[in-house]
């Protein structure tokens, strides 16, 4: 199947500081990725659409300034948290679909865990 | 996308089957049956997914029922990689973002 790569798998960062996350398609080109966070014990709640050449959709109640999105490349999308606090340590998780791909076969990365102290 | 329902967790015994059901009563006709499953701190991969016929792949199979307001996915031989988080979605072909549930906590025991 198809490939997608986050980097890094685990970060940790002092309070107040930005921290960049990468998402990118290995195999194949992605107009659009997905960026996903997960808290413990609790299911993937959809955080934004990134959208390449354009803005990113965010979801409602999640701060686009504090998350800045953006998909430069056909193959890489990138998600910084800014000024992070510790409530925003969470499970950060990219997702795409090649373009031959039904609408629901989405390819995730292996996630990232953000610890902010 | 239609509501599914799972139960929040299930146990089976290594070597068994695992029959996970979802219950996806308001489904409309274009949408298809996605499951999905998420081993501990690792990011969601597919399994198999389906619209009115059963299917069948080397992970899995898929029993849709008559009406569709139901699915069963069916791992065949259990073994303790597979547990995990597993997650059914009712999905159109529309767009391409995923709403996850709760999914079903499917702990293989030895």
């Amino acid at each position: 199947g198809a490939v997608v790569s986050q980097h890094p798998s685990w970060v940790i960062c002092k309070s107040g500081t930005s921290v960049k996350i990468e998402c990118r398609s290995l195999d194949f080109q992605a107009t659009t990725m997905f960026w996903y966070r997960q808290f413990p014990k609790q299911s993937l709640m959809l955080m934004a659409t990134s959208n390449e050449g354009s803005k990113a959709t965010y979801e409602q109640g999640v701060e686009k300034d504090k998350f800045l999105i953006n998909h430069a490349s056909l193959t890489l999308s990138t998600l910084t948290v800014t000024s992070a606090h510790p409530e925003d340590s969470s499970f950060y998780i990219c997702s795409a679909r090649p373009g031959l791909a039904v609408a629901g076969e989405l390819f995730f990365g292996e996630g990232s865990r953000l610890t902010v102290l | 996308d239609a509501k599914t329902t799972q139960p929040p967790s299930m146990d089976c015994a290594e070597g068994r089957a695992a029959n996970l059901p979802c219950n996806h009563s308001t489904i409309s006709g274009n949408e298809y049956v996605y499951w999905y499953r998420q081993i501990h701190s690792q990011g969601p991969q597919y399994i198999i997914h389906g619209l009115k016929n059963n299917e069948t792949n080397e992970m899995a199979s898929l029993i849709i029922t008559e009406d569709r307001k139901s699915s069963t996915l069916i791992l065949p031989h259990a073994t303790l990689r597979d547990t995990a988080v597993y997650y059914c979605i009712a999905k159109n072909n529309a767009g391409n973002m995923l709403t996850f549930g709760g999914g079903t906590r499917l702990m293989v025991k030895p």
